[in-house]
């Protein structure tokens, strides 16, 4: 079964230093990976997704995520933090073969000044 | 882009009654309408998914008879917690997946509080 493990629960960063969140994935086929973010109290808006083409994708708001298979990895990074991408941050996997997503459990993301 | 509106924003009831929470597709035809719950500080659970014309799949462990889901319509998508206890309390959002397929739209999510 498809899984997600996001190493990292909080993740605190000064304005304009990077960003990295960590996920790690587990699949027995090439998976389909999604990186939401969720601002308080609201729904999920997607930063970006990987469907088997370029291993390095680029999303929105200058994020970005490599696709490792040797290290079954998709990383969720961006150059230069903003007080605005303090969120909590989803790595979530689709259910090959089917159209539901597995959640990882989150990272808060907490930028300071 | 693919627009899903959830209604209301939240809401408070008593022990007891009944709460019907709605997600409409606005711009695209949503087929598949999936319900997550969330708790505070905690990842989206599945809860079950709805098809247009028929009965939703639940996961395991949800009540399917006190988390009643409706599809009646390739626009609109209801969830209504029956019988809501305070254990109920959740965060309620609901996603759709875009015609143009991988893509997942989510709603601005429902704060339920039963008192």
């Amino acid at each position: 079964a498809q899984s997600v493990t996001q190493l990292d629960s909080h993740v605190s960063v000064s304005e304009g230093t990077p960003v990295l969140l960590r996920c790690n994935y587990s699949s027995s086929y090439s998976p389909s990976l999604f990186w939401y973010v969720q601002h308080p109290n609201k729904g999920l808006q997607l930063l970006l997704k990987y469907t088997s083409a370029a291993t390095l994708v680029k999303g929105i708001n200058g994020f970005e995520a490599e696709f490792k298979k040797s290290e079954t990895s998709f990383h969720l990074t961006k150059p230069s933090a903003h007080m605005s991408d303090a969120a909590e941050y989803f790595c979530v996997v689709r259910v090959t073969g089917f159209q539901k997503l597995v959640f990882g459990t989150g990272t808060r993301l907490l930028v300071s000044p | 882009g693919a627009v899903v509106s959830q209604h209301p924003s939240w809401v408070i009831c008593k022990s007891g009654t009944s709460v019907k929470i709605e997600c409409r597709s606005l711009d695209f035809q949503a087929t598949t309408m999936f319900w997550y719950r969330q708790f505070p500080k905690q990842s989206l659970m599945l809860m079950a998914t709805s098809n247009e014309g028929s009965k939703a799949t639940y996961e395991q462990g949800v009540e399917k008879d006190k988390f009643l889901i409706n599809h009646a319509s390739l626009t609109l998508s209801t969830l209504t917690v029956t019988s809501a206890h305070p254990e109920d309390s959740s965060f309620y959002i609901c996603s759709s997946q875009t015609a143009t397929g991988y893509g997942y739209t989510f709603g601005s999510g429902t704060r339920l509080t039963v008192v």
